[in-house]
């Protein structure tokens, strides 16, 4: 069965910082993996997005990196705000076009 | 970007009652919609697939007559609860793609049964 786990389940860091969301599947022959942020509420805002093909993407402040032979990614989230303060989702695919979602990191930045 | 709708934002709805849910790919043409579930502080699952045009793919342990999948045009995906019940109630959220393509989410719909 193919699985996605996030941990911590929750965290919590100063203003400031640099900080890594971990991500890992059970499945190395993944398709693309993706970075999800969501608002309380709310929808899901999607963040990166890396093809199996890749190694890392970069928007902004944000980088996704993708190891497929050790099952994991990580999004570093640099000078974090207090806006980054939301959950963050990892959702796998492996080929078939569904997402596989990960159990999410709820990310609060301390002002 | 591609933009999903989702109609409407949030419902409240008695038990026994049936509720319909729109999803609309409103700047492209989706191939395939997919259904998700969301309970509080957990994790989307999915319910099912649909292809436009042919019967909904529904996950395991999904109840085929209880949520209702039309995917009747290559814009638009219904979602129907039928005979809902308060443990029913949750977010339910949409997406479409096209073949294959990247994934883009609507909004979201609350749904809370009474």
């Amino acid at each position: 069965k193919q699985e996605v786990t996030q941990i911590p389940a929750a965290l919590s860091v100063p203003e400031g910082e640099n900080l890594v969301l971990n991500c890992s599947f059970t499945d190395s022959a993944i398709y693309n993996l993706q970075w999800f942020r969501q608002d309380p509420g709310k929808g899901l805002t999607s963040l990166l997005l890396i093809q199996s093909s890749q190694r890392e993407q970069t928007s902004g402040r944000l980088n996704a990196s993708l190891d497929k032979s050790s099952g994991r990614s990580t999004l570093y989230i640099a000078a974090s705000q207090p806006g980054d303060s939301a959950t963050y989702l990892c959702a796998a695919s492996f080929g078939n076009e569904k997402l596989t979602f990960g159990t999410g990191t709820r990310l609060t930045i301390i002002p | 970007g591609a933009v999903v709708s989702q109609h409407p934002s949030w419902v409240i709805c008695k038990s026994g009652t049936s509720v319909k849910i729109e999803c609309r790919s409103l700047d492209f043409q989706a191939t395939t919609m997919f259904w998700y579930r969301q309970f509080p502080k957990q994790s989307l699952m999915l319910m099912a697939t649909s292809n436009e045009g042919s019967k909904a793919t529904y996950e395991q342990g999904v109840e085929k007559d209880k949520f209702l999948i039309n995917h009747a045009s290559l814009t638009l995906s219904t979602l129907t609860v039928t005979s809902a019940h308060p443990e029913d109630s949750s977010f339910y959220i949409c997406s479409a793609t096209y073949r294959g393509s990247e994934q883009f989410f609507g909004p979201g719909t609350r749904l809370t049964v009474l």
